[in-house]
């Protein structure tokens, strides 16, 4: 099984749904995220949460909202999709460097991520 | 400005030469920098880290630092058409949250 499982992998949803992805880890990571995609913009950071306690917006929060259900589970929802939000969406976790604290690798593990269309 | 800037390629090397990619990023404070290669369709996936201003050598990799300059390179040697993907420069500025270049997309010919 993959480390970071998003579902689902592909969505097809109308304008002004409600819609919600969903982002499952087995890393025991506490920092978790969403980014999305779009051609020749990257990744733009949404929403990113520390702990079940602890949730930030990111450059581009307007739209959606987020949930940490538990340490393992990170679940992003669009209120009302708009077809602008027609993108590539990521989850990552990261958690600080184990072995060495004073090497600052903050390295991301990606889900497969999830292509949603909004018509 | 963007905070961290990529040139988009597509950048195209013959097989078995060194391909170097490059990045700048706008936060002086930035702290770790990161390098993640992204095939076609799939996430992106980490390759080479780096924080401290020089080299830092990983099998056919290298990435290099300068802080001064706010700059950030990756050298693959001895491309391989396996290496023809989208590298992605990430800056880490502050431990809160990573920013991300638009990538650079290679390709390796044979």
């Amino acid at each position: 099984d993959a480390d970071v499982t998003q579902t689902p992998r592909n969505r097809i949803t109308k304008t002004g749904k409600r819609i919600m992805l969903e982002c499952s880890q087995t890393k025991g990571h506490d920092r978790m995220y969403w980014y999305r995609q779009d051609p020749g913009l990257g990744l733009r950071l949404i929403y990113y949460s520390f702990d079940v306690k602890d949730i930030n917006k990111g450059e581009i929060s307007d739209g959606y909202s987020v949930s940490r259900q538990a340490q393992a589970k990170f679940s992003l929802s669009l209120e009302s999709a708009i077809p602008n939000q027609t993108a590539l969406y990521f989850c990552a976790t990261s958690d600080p460097a184990l072995v060495d604290p004073t090497v600052p690798n903050y390295g991301y593990t990606f889900g497969s991520g999830t292509r949603l269309t909004v018509v | 400005q963007k905070e961290v800037e990529q040139n988009s390629g597509p950048l195209s090397v013959p097989e078995g030469a060194i391909a170097s990619l490059n990045c700048t990023y706008s936060d002086r404070g930035s702290q770790s920098f990161f390098w993640y290669r992204q095939y076609s369709g799939k996430s992106p996936e980490l390759i080479m880290f780096i924080y401290s201003n020089g080299d830092k050598e990983d099998g056919r990799f290298t990435a290099q630092l300068n802080k001064a300059s706010q700059y950030v390179s990756l050298l693959i040697r001895d491309s391989q058409p396996s290496d023809s993907a989208t590298y992605l420069c990430a800056v880490n500025r502050n431990n809160n949250d990573m920013r991300f270049g638009a990538g650079t997309r290679l390709t390796v010919k044979p």
